[in-house]
């Protein structure tokens, strides 16, 4: 199994580009999870879906948006980069309340 | 709403001390506890979880946690570190009124020093 897979790794975007983060999951989890990390903040929750077709807004979701098509991919669409948005991405899944969360390996995004 | 206060962002230690990094969490309901652990440059990993039942919860390398629900705190406690152990530790917890958010504290540093 890959577990939770993210692309890229590694993005420098202009500010004003638009881009999306990939994240796919094969364990068939329900929960899937965007987090951004930022030095002394921590992780901070964007989005989250707790199945196919149901996503919602965590603490940070503006300028981002989000889309579960499918059980396995939960892409995260930044519609107009700012250099407010240069961070660590994170991509969880999990499968239910209480349960261990999966992290990908992370996406160190730039905006210049 | 549930948060986590993480109350030391940095804990230095030489090796083969004790180290206790300390978590309190607020909710008013039951709740989950988690520590998850993140090397340099890689991603998170759990190193141990409180769901229910006995309040002291260990790690297979040695870390232990104690759930106080007195005093809401989830606080990490090793008795002898090691150089490896040099990374940063994340307090979380989620389940608060049914909740799947799983939502972190700020994060501790932990440097192991020789």
């Amino acid at each position: 199994n890959a577990g939770v897979t993210q692309t890229p790794k590694f993005q420098v975007l202009k500010t004003g580009q638009s881009m999306t983060l990939q994240c796919a999951q094969d364990m068939n989890h329900e929960y899937m999870s965007w987090y951004r990390q930022d030095p002394g903040m921590g992780l901070r929750l964007i989005h989250y879906s707790v199945g196919a077709g149901i996503t919602d807004q965590g603490e940070v979701p503006n300028g981002y948006n989000v889309s579960r098509s499918t059980t396995e991919d939960f892409p995260l669409r930044l519609l107009s980069a700012a250099p407010s948005q240069t961070s660590v991405y994170f991509c969880a899944s999990k499968t239910g309340v209480g349960t261990e969360a999966f992290f990908g390996q992370g996406t160190r995004l730039t905006v210049v | 709403a549930q948060s986590v206060t993480q109350l030391d962002s940095q804990v230095p230690v030489f090796e083969e001390a004790p180290v206790e990094l300390r978590c309190n969490y607020s909710s008013s309901v039951s709740v989950y506890l988690f520590w998850y652990v993140q090397y340099p440059n890689q991603g998170l990993q759990l190193l141990l979880k409180y769901l229910s039942g006995s309040t002291l919860v260990e790690s297979i390398n040695g870390f232990e946690a104690e759930f106080n629900k007195s005093q809401t705190s989830f606080h990490l406690r090793k008795p002898s570190v090691h150089i490896s152990d040099t990374a940063e530790y994340f307090c979380a917890v989620s389940g608060s009124g049914g909740s799947e958010k799983l939502v972190f504290g700020k994060g501790t540093k932990l440097t192991v020093n020789p």
